[in-house]
Formats: structure tokens, sequence, C-alpha cells
């Protein structure tokens, strides 16, 4: 089984900097099965990045993926308040279906 | 746009069976362009997926191999839901549950999420 492991646990920044999450597999995955998701305290994740690159319906354009193979990045260009939660990476494959990576805080510095 | 309605018990006792719907509007369970899953979510194991039914030219039901054999997912296309059956509950059960549509490979909606604690 394929092991996702992103770094840092946590991210301190302060609104207005830039935000560089990454994740990082065990094994090579295909872009096209790499997603990324943002979840705040109390809610559901929330789909910001399918296929590596592709942001989702109404995700504002500050959030961006980039990657391949074993390294994925998520990038914020400019964090805003609202930006402040839990990312996690998540691959589709065989058997489980979807496997998560242990999520990155990002919190107000 | 399509939402997720969860619904059932949020406390369950040791030995039951958890059952959990997941009501769908603005898409239907036998889309031919949509996957169904239940995914939870505990402090100790993070997200983890448990399965998923879908359509195609017949239903499919897929589980992770751990829950297998305690596990059933089940689409109710008279209802447009779809519903999850864990039994013999144990403590370390105790999570948050969450049903999803997926599309392109990853989960483009959510419910709303229900706290499931397994306790007497």
């Amino acid at each position: 089984e394929i092991v996702l492991t992103q770094s840092p646990g946590t991210l301190s920044l302060s609104p207005g900097e830039r935000a560089t999450l990454s994740c990082r597999a065990s094994q090579s995955v295909t872009s096209t099965y790499l997603a990324w998701y943002q979840q705040k305290p109390g809610q559901a994740p929330r789909l910001l990045i399918y296929g590596a690159s592709n942001r989702a319906t109404g995700i504002p354009d500050r959030f961006s993926g980039s990657g391949s193979g074993t390294d994925f990045t998520l990038t914020v260009s400019r964090v805003e308040p609202e930006d402040f939660a839990v990312y996690y990476c998540q691959r589709f494959g065989d058997s489980p279906s979807f496997t998560f990576g242990q999520g990155t805080k990002l919190e107000i510095k | 746009q399509v939402q997720l309605q969860q619904s059932g018990p949020g406390l369950v006792k040791p030995s039951q069976t958890l059952s959990l719907t997941c009501a769908i509007s603005g898409d239907s369970v036998s889309s031919t362009g949509a996957v169904w899953h239940w995914i939870r979510q505990s402090p100790s194991r993070g997200l983890e997926w448990l399965g998923k039914t879908y359509y195609r030219s017949n239903w499919s039901k897929e589980y992770v191999p751990s829950l297998r054999s305690r596990m059933t997912i089940d689409p109710d296309t008279s209802r447009n839901q779809y519903s999850l059956q864990l039994n013999s509950m144990t403590p370390e059960d105790t999570a948050v549950y969450y049903c999803a549509r997926g599309r392109n490979f990853a989960l483009d909606s959510w419910g709303q999420g229900t706290l499931v604690i397994v306790s007497s």
C-alpha cells in the first residue's frame, strides 16, 4: 500500500504570506490520481485540487497544485484569514480505493 | 449542485450494528459518472476510506480489506440514497463518518458527517 507523508506537520504563517505544503508518496503516483482537500474544524473536507493541478469548482486561483511521481505540492500564493485550516493530500488507487496523508495544519503566526 | 444529507444514530452499543444513510439531491445514485463512498475520521486513524458503490452496466461494491467482513454498502434507487452497515461495533469504530461522491478520482462533494460513538 502506498503511504502519503505530508510535511510540515504544522505551518505557521501570517496572512499575505505564501504557503507551500508537501505530499510525498512511498511509490510513484499517477498525477491524475492525486488530490488535495481543506478541512476546517467541525466541517467535512472540501476538495481543492484534483489531478494534481486542477482546481475544483469555486476554488480561488490563489490555490495551485503541482508535482509528479512521488512529490506533490499545494501552494497558497497569498494566505487569506479563511485559509487557516488542515490540508490533506489523497491518492486514488487499488484496494483501498483512497488513501490520505496525515495532514498539514496551516495556523496563524 | 449535488447535496448529500446523512442520517443515522450517533450512539451505538458495543457489538451492535451501525446503520447510516446518505440521501442524494442534485445527482442520481445510478449515475454512470459518479461513485458513492463512505469515509470515516478519527484522531487515531485520520481519514480512512471504507468502501464504495457505483453503477455502470450493473452494481459494483468495494470495501477496505480490513473491514470487508463487517461492512455492507447498498444503493437504494427508489429513494436515491445509499447506506452503510457496519456490524460488531467496538469502541475503536468511534469516529466521524462521512458519505461522499467520487468523480475524477477525487471526492468532490461530502455529507455533513455523523459523529458515531460506540459506548454502552
